[in-house]
């Protein structure tokens, strides 16, 4: 199956310091590519949906202020933790969206889990 | 807004059951359907896709079923084992994915 890579796995940052997170699809293109959070013991909300080349669309209640998407390839989106907070420490998996003649399918990343301290 | 609900929230079995795991979702205008398994700590590892159009998908010991009009699936695992303890996900694409809480799933030797 396709690969999709984050970067990096694991980070821990200071309150009031900014994380990049980087998500690329290593061996397709993807014009769409979705940013997920996981907090402890629940499962992933969406937080926003990223087409290379325009803005971003934020889930309802997600802050598009502080948590910056840029999709500037058709193999890479970053996401930006700004100002961040313990409250903002999570689970955070991206996923690449694989689209053919014959089917369309999201491929995730093995997450990037962020504390803050 | 589409709501995935996965019951039931924990199953615990002893080896060589078999099982079923359900998942419901609100509004049946879905793109396709996804099981994941989630092992503690990690990412998501995917299982079975079932495309809008199809009723069932097959892998292994794994069959998954889709009913769109009812809004439901199922996930069968034949013949349980104990490495086939983890956290199961349902989720439904709809532009993105949402997902259920998740079947905690603990197979005893």
């Amino acid at each position: 199956g396709a690969v999709v890579s984050q970067h990096p796995s694991r980070v821990i940052c200071k309150s009031g310091t900014s994380v990049k997170i980087e998500c690329r699809s290593l061996d397709f293109q993807a014009t769409t590519m979705f940013w997920y959070r996981q907090f402890p013991k629940q499962s992933l909300m969406l937080m926003a949906t990223s087409n290379e080349g325009s803005k971003a669309t934020y889930e309802q209640g997600v802050e598009k202020d502080k948590f910056l998407i840029n999709h500037a390839s058709l193999t890479l989106s970053t996401l930006t933790v700004t100002s961040a907070h313990p409250e903002d420490s999570s689970f955070y998996i991206c996923s690449a969206q694989y689209t053919s003649s014959v089917w369309d399918e999201q491929y995730f990343g093995p997450g990037t889990r962020l504390t803050v301290t | 807004k589409q709501e995935v609900t996965q019951i039931p929230a924990a199953l615990s079995v002893p080896e060589g059951e078999n099982l079923v795991l359900n998942c419901s979702f609100t509004d049946s205008a879905i793109y396709n359907l996804q099981w994941f398994r989630q092992d503690p700590g990690k990412g998501l590892t995917s299982l079975l896709l079932i495309q809008s159009s199809q009723r069932e998908q097959t892998s292994g010991r794994l069959n998954a079923s889709l009913d769109k009009s009812s809004g439901r699936s199922t996930l069968y695992i034949a013949a349980s084992q104990p490495g086939d303890s983890a956290t199961y996900l349902c989720a439904v694409t709809v532009g993105g994915m949402r997902f259920g809480a998740g079947t905690r799933l603990t197979v005893k030797p």
